[in-house]
């Protein structure tokens, strides 16, 4: 089966700074990498996604990169804001619409000081 | 976009009994939906997936006579765990998948 890596497991940064966040996965059928937000108590939030056919994907301050041939996939958020803080979940699965079931990494921590 | 609700968004209960947790989509059809457990500072753990009109399917190691799912429509799902003990004291999720996945907003359940 499919196994994502997820690193670091915490960030923190200083507001305004830019925030890295790095995926591998195992699996080179898995075409769709959606990214999520995770607030405390509360249900993952999905906030972009990115597919196989596509290299980069960017909306306002977030952006994914995917290198399908080193298995990777990173998300980056720049300009951060303490709104920002918040666990986020990188995931890989395969399939199209709504038949897919994605693998979750372990989770990273982000903590932006105001 | 489309939502997700799940009902209660927690529960307490005494060891021994058994807790119901709802999941609907409110706004879209949705023949397959999923259930998770997230232990805290841990990542989601798919427990298994709820088929509309069928059995569920279960992750390897949960126990489907105590997480009992049912799917009777395409927009409700329920997780039942019975006879629960405090080691079933976690934060459960479930998700449908309409053009994305969607996922609600959780059930935290608490045994004593």
């Amino acid at each position: 089966g499919e196994n994502v890596e997820q690193h670091p497991s915490t960030l923190s940064v200083q507001e305004g700074d830019s925030a890295v966040i790095k995926c591998t996965y195992s699996d080179s059928a898995s075409n769709y990498f959606p990214w999520y937000k995770q607030e405390l108590g509360k249900g993952p939030q999905l906030i972009i996604d990115i597919r196989s056919n596509v290299g980069e994907k960017k909306d306002q301050r977030i952006a994914v990169t995917l290198n399908k041939t080193a298995k990777h996939f990173s998300l980056h958020i720049t300009e951060t804001q303490p709104e920002d803080s918040a666990v986020y979940f990188c995931a890989a699965s395969y399939g199209s619409g709504g038949s897919y079931i994605p693998t979750f990494g372990r989770g990273t921590s982000l903590i932006v000081h105001p | 976009g489309a939502v997700v609700s799940q009902h209660p968004s927690w529960v307490i209960c005494k060891s021994g009994t058994s807790v119901k947790i709802e999941c609907r989509s409110l706004d879209f059809q949705a023949t397959t939906m999923f259930w998770y457990r997230q232990f805290p500072k841990q990542s989601l753990m798919l427990m298994a997936t709820s088929n509309e009109g069928s059995k569920a399917t279960y992750e390897q190691g949960v126990e489907k006579d105590k997480f009992l799912i049912n799917h009777a429509s395409l927009t409700l799902s329920t997780l039942t765990v019975t006879s629960a003990h405090p080691e079933d004291s976690s934060f459960y999720i479930c998700s449908a998948n309409g053009d994305e996945q969607f996922f609600g907003p959780g059930t935290r359940l608490t045994v004593l």
